[in-house]
């Protein structure tokens, strides 16, 4: 597989439910990081991690718990999340390089919460 | 609060024609600016980055740079259907930090 993947690409899950989303990229990257989409807002990031070490948690919520156990591989665990929490998830990795940081993007977990 | 603003759209244009994505950034320190193009239901991906003022160009994309004006923008010549996305601008500050801030978008629609 080339780029950035994420399973599941949907989720549809109860407020009490524990769920976990997974992004892996093929691109030789230090960097992963978690967006999320909601409708007509900007992407928000999420987390940032950078050789395995978490650099950026943008106040993100307890609920939302991420692991990176090594520079390839991404998970966010969820648990009792609330129905605004409904978005588009998004996996990106980058490869910091002097003045640029393109993003990659995986295609996204679509996430339902009833 | 740093911030990244776009018109969020619609920009509706004739297929042929000219379109013009505008971006304003609040944080002067910011030193990368991308432009990544989103179709419905898929994820952003790369057109082009830019990080010194006057213009860039790519094929029929044309980014340009204005740190003065804290001002980016994205021309599209001979706008084709195909083209039709929502423009994500980005912006990086580039120190040190991995955070890059994303505008809203701006929806494109070309019209054949």
């Amino acid at each position: 597989e080339t780029g950035v993947t994420q399973t599941p690409r949907h989720l549809v899950m109860g407020m009490t439910n524990k769920k976990s989303l997974k992004c892996e990229q093929h691109l030789g990257h230090n960097a992963m990081y978690w967006y999320k989409q909601s409708a007509k807002k900007p992407l928000e990031l999420m987390f940032v991690y950078n050789f395995k070490e978490q650099t950026e948690n943008n106040s993100v919520p307890s609920r939302f718990s991420p692991e990176c156990p090594n520079s390839s591989h991404l998970f966010l665990h969820l648990h009792t999340l609330q129905p605004e929490d409904s978005a588009l998830y998004l996996c990106a990795s980058s490869q910091p390089s002097g003045s640029t940081d393109t993003q990659y993007f995986g295609p996204g977990t679509r996430l339902t919460v009833l | 609060q740093k911030e990244v603003e776009q018109n969020s759209g619609p920009l509706s244009v004739p297929e042929g024609a000219i379109a013009s994505l505008n971006c304003t950034y609040s944080d002067r320190g910011s030193q990368s600016f991308f432009w990544y193009r989103q179709y419905s239901g898929k994820s952003p991906e790369l057109i082009m980055f830019i990080y010194s003022n006057g213009d860039k160009e790519d094929g029929r994309f044309t980014a340009q740079l204005n740190k003065a004006s804290q001002y980016v923008s994205l021309l599209i010549r001979d706008s084709q259907p195909s083209d039709s996305a929502t423009y994500l601008c980005a912006v990086n500050a580039n120190t040190g930090g991995f955070k890059t801030i994303f505008g809203a978008g701006t929806r494109l629609f070309v019209k054949a």
